[in-house]
This record gives C-alpha cells, sequence and structure tokens, in this order.
C-alpha cells in the first residue's frame, strides 16, 4: 500500500477563513512533506516533518501553520490567505533516510478569493 | 543553492518510438535520484528510482545515472498517447538543518503522437 490520503481535495476559502488541509499514511513513514505547486511549475517544497518534529521550514509565511499530531498526520493550517495562495497543494511521506522513495497524495486544489 | 536542471521542452515522438529525457543536478553528495510522472491536474506518481550508476528497468522504462557527470536520465521505449504527461526529475539532497529533502527539475512535458 502506497497510499497518501489528503482531504479535501478541493477547497474555496475566502481571504479571512480558517481552514485546514490533512495528510495522512498508513504506511509507517516518519518523514512528511508539504509541497506547493502552482500551474506548470515544479512542486515547491513548504515544510519537512521528520519523527514528528518540523525540520524544514522554507521560509513559509506564518499564515502556513503545519502541524503533525502523530506519525500518520500531517495538517496544514491557512489563515488570512491571499489569492496568490492558490495552488495545488501536495503531501508527501517517506522513510525517513538517504534512498527513500516519496509517495504523493492526490493533493488539494486551494482557491482563495 | 542545490540545482536540479531538466530540458523543459515540450518533447514531442511519434507512437512507437523511444522518448529520452534528461536531468543534471549539482549536489555532488547526492545518492538517490527519481523520476516522477504527473498528468495534468494531477499528482505526481512515482516512476522510477535509481541509487547506483548505471541502467535500471522496469517494464518500458529504463533510468540511466551516472554521478560522475552528475546526469541522471530516463527512456521510454515503445511511447504510447497514454505517457503524455510532464516528467519530474528528482533528487535527494540535504537541506536547511541537515534534514532531505527532494529537489525538483522544472519537469520536462512530453507529449506522444498518435
Amino acid at each position: 500500500d502506497t497510499e497518501v490520503t489528503q482531504t479535501p481535495k478541493h477547497l474555496v476559502m475566502g481571504m479571512t477563513n480558517k481552514k485546514s488541509l490533512k495528510c495522512e499514511q498508513h504506511m509507517g513513514h516518519r518523514a512528511m512533506y508539504w509541497y506547493k505547486q502552482k500551474a506548470k511549475k515544479p512542486p515547491e517544497l513548504m515544510f519537512v516533518y521528520s519523527y514528528e518534529k518540523l525540520s524544514i521550514n522554507e521560509s513559509v509565511p506564518s499564515r502556513f501553520s503545519p502541524e503533525c499530531p502523530n506519525s500518520s498526520l500531517l495538517n496544514l493550517h491557512l489563515h488570512a490567505l491571499q489569492p496568490e495562495d492558490s495552488a495545488l497543494y501536495l503531501c508527501a511521506s517517506s522513510h525517513a533516510g538517504q534512498n527513500t522513495e516519496a509517495f504523493f497524495g492526490q493533493g488539494t486544489r486551494l482557491t482563495v478569493v | 543553492q542545490k540545482e536540479v536542471e531538466q530540458n523543459s521542452g515540450p518533447l514531442s515522438v511519434p507512437e512507437g518510438a523511444i522518448a529520452s529525457l534528461n536531468c543534471t543536478y549539482s549536489d555532488r553528495g547526492s545518492q538517490s535520484f527519481f523520476w516522477y510522472r504527473q498528468y495534468s491536474g494531477k499528482s505526481p506518481e512515482l516512476i522510477m528510482s535509481i541509487y547506483s550508476n548505471g541502467d535500471k528497468e522496469d517494464g518500458r522504462f529504463t533510468a540511466q545515472l551516472n554521478k560522475a557527470s552528475q546526469y541522471v536520465s530516463l527512456l521510454i521505449r515503445d511511447s504510447q498517447p497514454s505517457d503524455s504527461a510532464t516528467y519530474l526529475c528528482a533528487v535527494n539532497t540535504v537541506g536547511s538543518g541537515s534534514a532531505r529533502q527532494l529537489t525538483f527539475g522544472s519537469g520536462t512535458q512530453l507529449t506522444v503522437l498518435p
């Protein structure tokens, strides 16, 4: 089973809203990632959690707040977003280590209005 | 800045031909290399991983790695229209705080013409 499940699949939110994206995996992976992808661009790394601890924050604005409540779950809390934050948000997971494959969820298509 | 470069394309090949996708990377310490396929509007799907110099074959796909030249490629034999997608090269690099991360190339858009 190489499944990473993201919810919701689509989200439309206003600039004053608070919402959360959720990601779940049951592959025993201890590294989980949030990526942002704009149209016709590659995925851009936002955050990395390793053993449930935040290990990389790629200078992401504070209106994005990640959370890793346990080894299977990863959340991304959204608040006061801007229209330019509209994108495909991808969660991925992998074993924590050097030679390890990362698997992506189906993504959340976010539109900020 | 650790970089991964791909020919952005687009690349068009006729059905049944071999499609060749190339990627170079800057971090000599990288040890693992991946190819992802991404259909329009979908998420990236892992199709090949390679860790050692040489060729690795899986069905119609062959990944080639040359660490001395910092070069990785993907060959798709007997290309089918269903192979039409964007192919992303990804390299496992050390990010900030010594944590490992995937660094992606810009992707090559492949179209297989019937």
